[in-house]
Order: C-alpha cells, then structure tokens, then sequence
C-alpha cells in the first residue's frame, strides 16, 4: 500500500540558514500532521493541516512556517536555522471523514551545523 | 501532557509473548486508546486501537479493562524485528477540529532477546 513520503530523507544545513521539507500524503488523505523528534527525545506535535487550513498548532517556533497545497502535499519552511533545529521531522497523515488514525512517513533528518 | 504511563523498559524472550502494559487512569469516556512503535529513529509505525472492546489484528491485541482504566497491547510471538519503543496514546474519538494531534509519552522500549 502507498505511504507517506517525505522528501528530502536527509539535510545538511548551516546556522541562519534557510530549508523546506516537503510531504506527500497516503492519497485521498486530506490532513497532514508535522512532528519534531529531537535526539533521545520523544516525537512533538509541531502543526496540522486539514484542506489546507491550519487546524491545529504546537510547540512550533515562529521561525517555522508550513502549509498545505491543493494537491494536499505539505512544506515546512524553517529559517534562520540553530543548532537546536537538529532533529528528525515526521510527516503524517489521515483521512479525516471516519477513520482518523494517523500514518507516519520515514521523516527527514536536518543535520544544522 | 502525556495521559499515559507506561514501564519505560522491558526485556521479552524471542517466541514468547510480549505483554505492554499502559495506564490511563483520567481517560475519558470518548478517547481511544492507539498503539504506536517506533523502530530505531523510523517513523512511528500505527499498531492498533480500541475505545472498549479488545481488539485484535494482524500485528496485535489490546486488552482494556472494563473500566478503561489501562490496557495492555499483546504481541504474541514477539521476533528480534519487534525490538521498538512502544507508545500508548490516548486521543479524543471524535476529533475536535484543532485537537487532532498525537501527544507522546515516553513509550517502553521492549527488547526482545534471542
């Protein structure tokens, strides 16, 4: 069966630097959930998209920004990257209308230097 | 916050059933209880879920008390690929809009030893 994909699986970024992560949902699913999982750390919820509208937001810095497309693929831009930004990012999705459970993609590993 | 609380770590033997337990005590009366594992920096890979009646499917049971209080996610032949960190999460049936989101705990890392 389809899975999330999520594009690139790895980035090398420097401090103040800019990056895009891009997510490719299970087709027909139409919300699409971001999460940070930190070195030793457990995954956190970052930001949620449904028909791409917002619905609901975490722990996400105002460096951050992500959206979701009419194609309901998803991009988290993040600037003026830190050290601290070195995390794993998981892409998820769902259908919204009856079955809710979210299906995780192999997520991106942002290195920043 | 994390609703949950689980044994941060537990050793299975290979072959032998592998017993997660999860607490949830303030559940409330319209949240799942979902499994999830993640294996070594993978994305967290969905296993099952219930609302009150033991389920069961291709990967697993769960096992929730009468009072919904816990639950207990059974592997019953647990193989050295099964070596994860398990979550019990507990999230609203009837998703609000806005409140969707997974909340992780710490999970139990279960190693299955050869």
């Amino acid at each position: 069966a389809a899975g999330v994909i999520q594009s690139p699986r790895h980035l090398i970024k420097e401090k103040r630097e800019t990056a895009t992560l891009k997510c490719y949902p299970i087709p027909r699913h139409d919300t699409v959930y971001w999460y940070q999982q930190g070195p030793g750390q457990d995954p956190q919820f970052l930001i949620s998209f449904y028909e791409k509208m917002q619905s609901d937001k975490g722990s996400i810095p105002d460096r951050f920004s992500a959206q979701q497309f009419s194609d309901y693929h998803s991009e988290l831009n993040m600037s003026s990257l830190e050290l601290g930004d070195s995390a794993l990012y998981f892409c998820a999705s769902s259908l919204r209308a009856g079955v809710d459970t979210q299906y995780f993609g192999p997520g991106t590993r942002l290195t920043v230097l | 916050d994390a609703k949950t609380t689980q044994p941060t770590s537990m050793d299975c033997a290979e072959g032998r059933a592998a017993n997660l337990p999860c607490n949830h005590s303030t559940i409330s009366g319209n949240e799942y209880v979902y499994w999830y594992r993640q294996i070594h920096s993978q994305g967290p890979q969905y296993i099952i879920h219930g609302l009150k009646n033991n389920e069961t499917n291709e990967m697993a049971s769960l096992i929730i008390t009468e009072d919904r209080k816990s639950s207990t996610l059974i592997l019953p032949h647990a193989t050295l690929r099964d070596t994860a960190v398990y979550y019990c999460i507990v999230r609203e049936a009837l998703s609000n809009f806005g409140n969707e989101k997974l909340t992780f705990g710490t999970g139990t890392r279960l190693t299955i030893i050869p």
